[in-house]
């Protein structure tokens, strides 16, 4: 079965600049899906990023941008320029290819912005 | 404006009731999924259906249960039989293979 481990529980970061979000996965496929979704205290569940496993590109998104390793079966997120407004849950989630799959997700890292 | 609505944002329950839980999405998506988020757990999966009239147990099933008679709702029921049933849920459907998913704004469950 698949798993994703975020190994920070919790991170803090000055206003301005710039940090770095780990997860690891473990799965067999070769064919999958990353996601990185955020949580702010809405709790209204937002999508980030979301990298294909067939392409080497790392997916960008504005401020965003990860490094995804595919054979050490890692996927960071970096946030450039971090602002008061990304303080919130940020969680890494896999998907398989398959069409009957599920999302399955880490147990998040909580992002505090110091202004 | 296309999207998933869940209904009540605040939910209170008696020891021994059951309740159920609304999720309704008008995005056409054949697939919809109930999590549950606990602080330090992240989202953990209690039901899904990828087709009408079709629904798998995910990780956490015992206690719960799901129907899917239309495609555009998907309810939760939470049943006396959880044992721990105050937590955060969510719903979610998602279009296709390799799509990310939509969420609704959650039900806070208490059991007072």
């Amino acid at each position: 079965a698949q798993t994703v481990t975020q190994s920070q529980p919790e991170m803090s970061v000055q206003e301005a600049e710039t940090v770095t979000l780990s997860c690891t996965y473990d799965t067999s496929e070769s064919d999958y899906y990353l996601f990185w979704y955020k949580q702010p205290p809405s709790r209204q569940m937002i999508l980030v990023i979301r990298q294909e496993a067939y392409k080497q590109q790392n997916a960008t998104e504005n401020r965003f941008s990860v490094n995804f390793q595919k054979a050490a079966k890692s996927f960071s997120l970096k946030i450039s320029d971090s602002q008061l407004g990304d303080a919130a849950m940020y969680f890494c989630a896999y998907r398989s290819w398959n069409r009957d799959d599920k999302i399955i997700f880490g147990k998040g890292t909580r992002l505090h912005i110091l202004p | 404006d296309g999207g998933i609505t869940q209904s009540p944002k605040y939910l209170f329950r008696k020891e021994g009731q059951n309740v159920t839980l609304s999720c309704e999405q008008n995005l056409n998506h054949d697939a919809m999924y109930w999590y549950r988020q606990d602080p330090g757990q992240g989202l953990r999966l209690i039901y899904y259906s990828q087709i009408v009239n079709d629904f798998q147990k995910g990780d956490i099933a015992e206690g719960y249960s799901v129907s899917r008679e239309k495609k555009e709702s998907f309810p939760l029921t939470v049943t006396s039989a959880q044992k721990n049933p105050t937590a955060f849920y969510l719903c979610a459907s998602m279009e296709g293979p390799g799509t990310e998913a939509f969420f609704g704004q959650g039900t806070r469950l208490t059991v007072v």
